[in-house]
This record gives structure tokens, C-alpha cells and sequence, in this order.
């Protein structure tokens, strides 16, 4: 069965702390990989993306993501975090035209 | 370009009462999603619609929800009678994929239902 694990539920960082966010999914077949954000009070908005090529994608806002096959991840990263990331963050695989969403992490970050 | 706009934004209802939400996709969007997102989880696929058909609607609790996407491009999901475990946040989502072509979905602001 298909699924999408995010590991953290509720993540607290200071401002200029790095950051990353797990993600493991289960699939099998081919599978494309993002992350969605949803700052707090507006619509879920697309982070990054990765259908095929380099594993490692950058997103807009600093933020990038690693494919790794090997361990089914696709964690996200930012080097450092401003008080305006905060907000949840969903990982999300697309298996034949159908979205797949994790449980989501809410990044609180404190100025 | 407009995003996906849904309506209404807040609906508070009583059980056993029928509710209505209204999604109108990015247009040239073929692809259109519903998802229901409870508190705390992640949003979870009720129906897909490619065009006018419902492609997999596996998810859907068809004893009381039913949706439509009449000539391709607005769709409405409707419960009927609403029960308090329908609380929670609906969103439509549309894309230019297929089951050939992949691409990322575009997500609506939702509409937040309260049964009471």
C-alpha cells in the first residue's frame, strides 16, 4: 500500500538554525516527490518537486530536498530559517495521477 | 492567473442536513481533485475527475457524498445527510496531469465544515 510518513510532528527552531524535515515513503513503482507548504491562514502552495534527474531539487525560498532510492526518503532542508517559514509542511508522493500526503510537520520558528 | 477557488470558505451545519461545496479549477486544467484534511493529518484523496469521468473515486463514501464535474471544469461535492465526524476541511485541487503525464496539483483555499 502506498504511504507517506513525516517523522516530526511539531518542529521548534530559533531563526538562522538549519533545518530538516524526514520523509519516507512506501510505493512501488515509479514515484514523483514533493513538498507542499501551508503558511498559516492561505492555501497549500508547492515547495519543490522531483520527477527524474539530479536527486537533489531546490525549491523556492532557499529550500531543497534530497532524493535518496535507496531509502525511500526525500527530506527536506533549508540552512537556515527565517520566522517567515513558519508553517506546516507536507510531504507528498504522486503515484498514477494520485496524490499521496503525509501527516504533516508544523515548523514553528521564533525570532 | 486565477488559482482554485472554492466556496464557501466556512460552512456550519447542523447533522442530518445536506451541505454543497463549489470548486472552480484553474481553467485548461484537465485533472481535478477533491480532498478531505482532518485535524492534524494530511489531506486525503476522496475523487479524481480527468475531464468529466471520475477516474478513482475508491475513497469516496458514496452512501452519503457524491460529486460531479459537469462539461469538464466546475465541480461540486456534496454530503447529504451530514454526520459530526464530516467535520473538517475539503479542498479541491486541479492539474494538468494524467495517467500519462504527471505534473503538480494546485490546491484551493478549501471550505471549513463544522457539523453540529
Amino acid at each position: 500500500a502506498q504511504s507517506v510518513s513525516q517523522h516530526n510532528h511539531h518542529v521548534i527552531l530559533s531563526e538562522a538554525a538549519s533545518l530538516e524535515l524526514g520523509c519516507n515513503y512506501s510505493y512501488g513503482g515509479t514515484v514523483n516527490l514533493f513538498w507542499y507548504v501551508q503558511y498559516p491562514g492561505q492555501h497549500l502552495q508547492l515547495l519543490l518537486k522531483y520527477f527524474s534527474g539530479d536527486p537533489l531539487v531546490k525549491g523556492i525560498k532557499g529550500f531543497e530536498a534530497e532524493f535518496i532510492k535507496s531509502k525511500f526518503s526525500f527530506n527536506l532542508r533549508k540552512p537556515s530559517v527565517q520566522w517567515s517559514d513558519t508553517a506546516e509542511y507536507f510531504c507528498a508522493i504522486d503515484g498514477f495521477n494520485k496524490f499521496y500526503f503525509g501527516s504533516g510537520t508544523k515548523l514553528n520558528v521564533k525570532p | 492567473e486565477a488559482g482554485v477557488v472554492q466556496s464557501p470558505r466556512y460552512k456550519i451545519i447542523e447533522k442530518k442536513q445536506p451541505v454543497a461545496f463549489w470548486c472552480n479549477p484553474i481553467s485548461g486544467h484537465n485533472t481535478l481533485y477533491w480532498y478531505r484534511q482532518n485535524l492534524g493529518q494530511g489531506p486525503e484523496l476522496l475523487i479524481r475527475y480527468e475531464n468529466e469521468e471520475a477516474v478513482d473515486d475508491s475513497q469516496l463514501p458514496k452512501d452519503r457524498f457524491s460529486a460531479e464535474r459537469l462539461k469538464g471544469v466546475d465541480s461540486t461535492l456534496k454530503i447529504q445527510p451530514a454526520e459530526l465526524g464530516d467535520s473538517a476541511v475539503y479542498l479541491c485541487a486541479s492539474s494538468l496531469g494524467s495517467r500519462r503525464r504527471h505534473t503538480e496539483a494546485f490546491f484551493g483555499q478549501g471550505t471549513r465544515l463544522t457539523v453540529v
